[in-house]
């Protein structure tokens, strides 16, 4: 079954710390996985896909195939950094699979 | 711009009530969803529709239904309201021919009573 792990409910860091975001997932196939972020009171929008192999904001992701893990990662934490932060694996039809979700949160 | 409007952003129904949640999208995606959030649950598929008057089930199916009469427009149906359905509703559609990336709307906020 397809599935997505965040273990982490909350993360919290002081700004500049280094940050990292676990996701784990499980899936039979060659999965697509994305980062989604909400900000309060702001609609969820995507911050990054794996194929893109882009960095948004100072993230980045990489996809470990072998260790089923694409943990979203940040040299130095800001305080806008803080949001809700979902992992996501698209299944059939394109739908998208969540996870649980972690929120960061970054103190000054 | 891509936009994804759900005209309600908060309701308040009492249990037993027949409740509409509207989305409407105006970038002409073939594809929309319904998701509920939760805390500590993330956000789980309860609807999808590829394509006019087509729908699948999602993950969590039981207690609602859908209608997609017209290709922007995408209703959930709560035929009787329980308080175990208050929960934040996303509306979200995605251009499927231009990768998987979805689009969400604002969300409404439901409360049974």
């Amino acid at each position: 079954a397809q599935r997505v792990t965040q273990p982490e409910k909350l993360l919290s860091v002081f700004k500049g710390a280094p940050v990292e975001l676990k996701c784990n997932y499980s899936y039979s196939g060659s999965p697509e996985l994305f980062w989604y972020v909400q900000y309060s009171r702001q609609r969820l929008q995507l911050l990054l896909r794996h194929i893109s192999r882009e960095s948004i904001k100072g993230f980045t992701a990489d996809l470990n195939k072998g260790e089923t893990s694409f943990h979203l990662k940040k040299p130095f934490a800001q305080e806008e950094d803080s949001a809700m932060y979902y992992c996501a694996i698209s299944g059939g039809y394109n739908k998208l699979i969540f996870g649980a979700g972690t929120r960061l949160a970054v103190h000054p | 711009d891509v936009k994804v409007t759900q005209s309600s952003r908060y309701l308040v129904k009492r249990t037993g009530e027949k409740v509409f949640l509207e989305c409407v999208q105006d970038m002409d995606h073939e594809n929309m969803f319904w998701y509920r959030q939760d805390p500590g649950l993330g956000l789980r598929l309860i609807y999808f529709s590829y394509d006019v008057k087509m729908k699948e089930k999602g993950d969590i199916p039981e207690g609602y239904s859908v209608s997609r009469e017209k290709k922007e427009r995408f209703s959930l149906i709560l035929e009787s309201a329980s308080t175990n359905q208050t929960s934040m509703y996303l509306c979200a559609s995605q251009d499927r021919n231009s990768g998987n990336t979805i689009y969400f709307g604002e969300g409404s906020w439901l409360t049974v009573v």
